[in-house]
């Protein structure tokens, strides 16, 4: 039972464009919601994170919206970069301290 | 260089070996977490220590794999009788609260 659904798989977006990934949950426990960036050979980096109570978190060109009723929230990268470039992966945590993560986004900015 | 470190960085053994990776957390995070991750997937938990107690294990952690944290500091992850199923990458994450963890580099396991 895949618990935090992600989409889409890959993305190509232009240089400057906006890049947006989007992710689904199905737990109501899930009280913790981070994004990690991950560039081939390395590990998972923190990149930015939301608590339910708040629907939208701005850190840079990065920003996460959340919608509680739908079980939803995405990432939005402003003004993308070819350093943008890796997999990004949405998560979110419950009491146990496990984090669940989604599947990946594969995203490919393009000049 | 005070993140997440782990050696080694790439193990290549054969079936039926044993193999052990160490993970050293960020100076007094009380938390670490190990992880695993294959091609193309999300990482994936496979167990949880805060100090020196190992407080969860994943059903995805059987009975050939331990990991221990003897001093609440560095934590080790062994794999007893390697098949090729456990080729991945085993990430290890650190934190001071429930909610941010900082993994570290990994180390890719190929089994042949």
């Amino acid at each position: 039972q895949q618990q935090v659904k992600q989409s889409p798989q890959s993305l190509i977006v232009q240089k400057g464009g906006i890049s947006i990934i989007n992710c689904a949950y199905e737990n109501t426990a899930f009280d913790y919601f981070p994004w990690y960036q991950q560039f081939p050979g390395k590990g998972p980096a923190l990149l930015i994170a939301i608590r339910p109570d708040v629907s939208e978190k701005k850190e840079g060109r990065f920003t996460i919206s959340f919608n509680k009723s739908a079980k939803q929230f995405s990432l939005h990268i402003m003004d993308s970069q070819p350093g943008d470039s890796a997999t990004y992966f949405c998560a979110a945590l419950k009491g146990n301290e496990k984090l669940t993560f989604g599947t990946g986004t594969r995203l490919t900015i393009i000049p | 260089d005070t993140g997440v470190s782990q050696d080694p960085r790439h193990k290549i053994t054969k079936r039926g070996q044993n193999v052990t990776f160490r993970c050293d957390p960020i100076s007094e995070h009380n938390r670490l977490y190990w992880y695993r991750q294959t091609l193309g997937q999300g990482p994936e938990f496979l167990t949880y220590f805060q100090n020196e107690a190992q407080l969860e294990k994943s059903r995805l952690l059987s009975d050939r794999f331990s990991a221990e944290r003897p001093k609440g500091s560095f934590s080790t992850l062994e794999i007893q009788r390697t098949e090729q199923g456990d080729s991945a990458m085993y990430l290890c994450a650190s934190s001071s609260t429930r909610y941010e963890q900082y993994f570290g580099p990994g180390t890719r396991l190929t089994v042949t």
